[in-house]
């Protein structure tokens, strides 16, 4: 069973507002959800992180509703230097009580001029 | 600070050779991941460390092992390399995950080729 489900793929114009939902059905009362950014040939990036409600910073909103069982990464007025692939995370704890995350298959977006 | 750093960059490996991916990271950081990552895929996590001495499997163990004899380094090790391993492996550190969250910094990866 998957952890959490994305869109494998979206398109935008420069300039629009993108928003990636992922949805995590089996979240843990103690899960963060966590969001990254992976260009081509580099390793992920963080870009944001909630844990219930609204968090805004400098490059993006995450939008958590109130069971949270999905969120929705949201990217201001996007450029072509936003394309990239985007995943969403949770955690999850191990048969042995270790802290594992998952990363989710990703959102590949293309932003167009 | 020099953050996650891998080593090496690529690696073309014989079906059958061994060899060990390095992994350090200068952020006193305790928990540390190594991922890997086939071409237009995701990431799956291989092994996970919470600390030195303590390592736990992540999703895709098998054919691989690591060690952590301290907190700055997590090498992974291949012991029989087949072509199903050919792949980018990155490797995270991060705090705990608790109210900082699960903000993990990667290394630059290394590609390795088995053939």
């Amino acid at each position: 069973l998957a952890k959490t489900t994305q869109p494998i793929s979206m398109d935008s114009y420069e300039g629009q507002e993108v928003n990636i939902t992922c949805s995590h059905n089996n979240i843990a009362t103690n899960d963060y959800i966590t969001w990254y950014q992976q260009f081509p040939s580099q390793g992920p990036r963080f870009i944001i992180q909630g844990y219930k409600t609204k968090v805004t910073n400098e490059v993006a909103s995450l939008f958590i509703p109130a069971d949270r069982k999905s969120s929705t990464l949201s990217l201001p007025r996007v450029s072509l230097s936003d394309t990239a692939v985007y995943y969403c995370l949770v955690g999850d704890i191990s048969s042995t009580g270790g802290f594992k995350t998952i990363f989710g298959a990703g959102t590949r977006l293309f932003v167009k001029a | 600070n020099a953050g996650v750093t891998q080593t090496p960059k690529f690696r073309i490996l014989k079906i059958g050779q061994s060899m060990t991916l390095q992994c350090t990271q200068d952020m006193n950081h305790n928990y540390m991941y190594w991922y890997r990552q086939d071409p237009g895929m995701g990431l799956k996590l291989i092994y996970y460390s919470v600390g030195a001495g303590i390592t736990d499997k992540g999703e895709v163990p098998n054919g691989y092992n690591v060690s952590r004899s301290t907190t700055e380094d997590f090498p992974l090790r291949l012991e029989l390399a087949a072509p199903s391993q050919t792949s980018v492996y990155f490797c995270a550190s991060s705090f705990p995950p608790g109210t900082s969250g699960y903000e993990q910094y990667f290394g630059p990866g290394t590609r390795l080729t088995v053939t």
